[in-house]
């Protein structure tokens, strides 16, 4: 089984950083962890991804669990552009429900 | 680049009718998945197709089905169209098409497809 866990809902202030959680206790050795995100009225848009180390690129950051049972997105500032609906995966073809992020003003 | 697109963005039809989907992948990419997605739900995967055969079928019902033409595109067709299909349907293209492995996908926007 593919499931993943994520909060429902998250909310941040504009400018602060956010950990965004993701449990994926099925994953086998050989998954990578991909990060999506879903924009209003768009299609999920990839974020980041990763197999064991922690991973950065321009839109975030990955932190891995040494046991890789669990993983967090990072966003370091988010702006009121990072609503939306946050995806983790460890197979890519697999989405669970996400986390609705709202960001504050 | 142009990315994934999709066609029509937004289909109106009544129930029994049956409906076909297009879906034009990122140049180069040879791997397509459709996807449907029910508000307030993830993406649900329907098929993913590699090189015109199909590599994968999510748990969806005999009336639906796809193909890949030799140009990477895609169609999905939907039969028998019921209230429940009612959804946005996602398409998104990958360099390869080996699922479980490292294959990001890259989605268009959708077709809104609204069963009356």
């Amino acid at each position: 089984d593919a499931k993943t866990t994520q909060p429902n809902s998250m909310e941040s202030n504009e400018e602060e950083p956010v950990h965004l959680p993701c449990n994926h206790s099925t994953i086998s050795g050989t998954d990578y962890i991909h990060w999506y995100r879903q924009l209003p009225s768009q299609g999920p848009e990839y974020v980041i991804h990763g197999l064991t180390s922690n991973v950065n690129n321009r839109m975030a950051s990955l932190a891995i669990a040494e046991d890789r049972k669990s993983s967090t997105l990072i966003l370091h500032r988010a702006t009121l552009r990072d609503a939306a609906v946050y995806y983790c995966s460890f197979r890519p073809l697999v989405f669970g429900k996400g986390t609705r992020l709202s960001v504050i003003a | 680049d142009a990315g994934v697109t999709q066609s029509p963005t937004h289909l109106i039809k009544t129930r029994g009718q049956q409906v076909t989907l297009r879906c034009s992948p990122i140049s180069g990419h040879k791997s397509v998945s459709w996807y449907q997605q029910v508000l307030g739900q993830g993406p649900q995967f329907i098929f993913q197709y590699y090189e015109k055969e199909e590599r994968g079928r999510g748990n969806f019902p005999d009336r639906f089905s796809a193909r890949q033409f030799p140009n990477y595109s895609s169609e999905l067709n939907v039969n028998a169209l019921l209230l429940g299909d009612s959804a946005l349907y996602l398409c998104a293209s990958s360099s390869e098409g080996r699922e479980g492995l490292f294959d990001t996908q890259y989605f268009g926007p959708g077709t809104r497809l609204t069963v009356l």
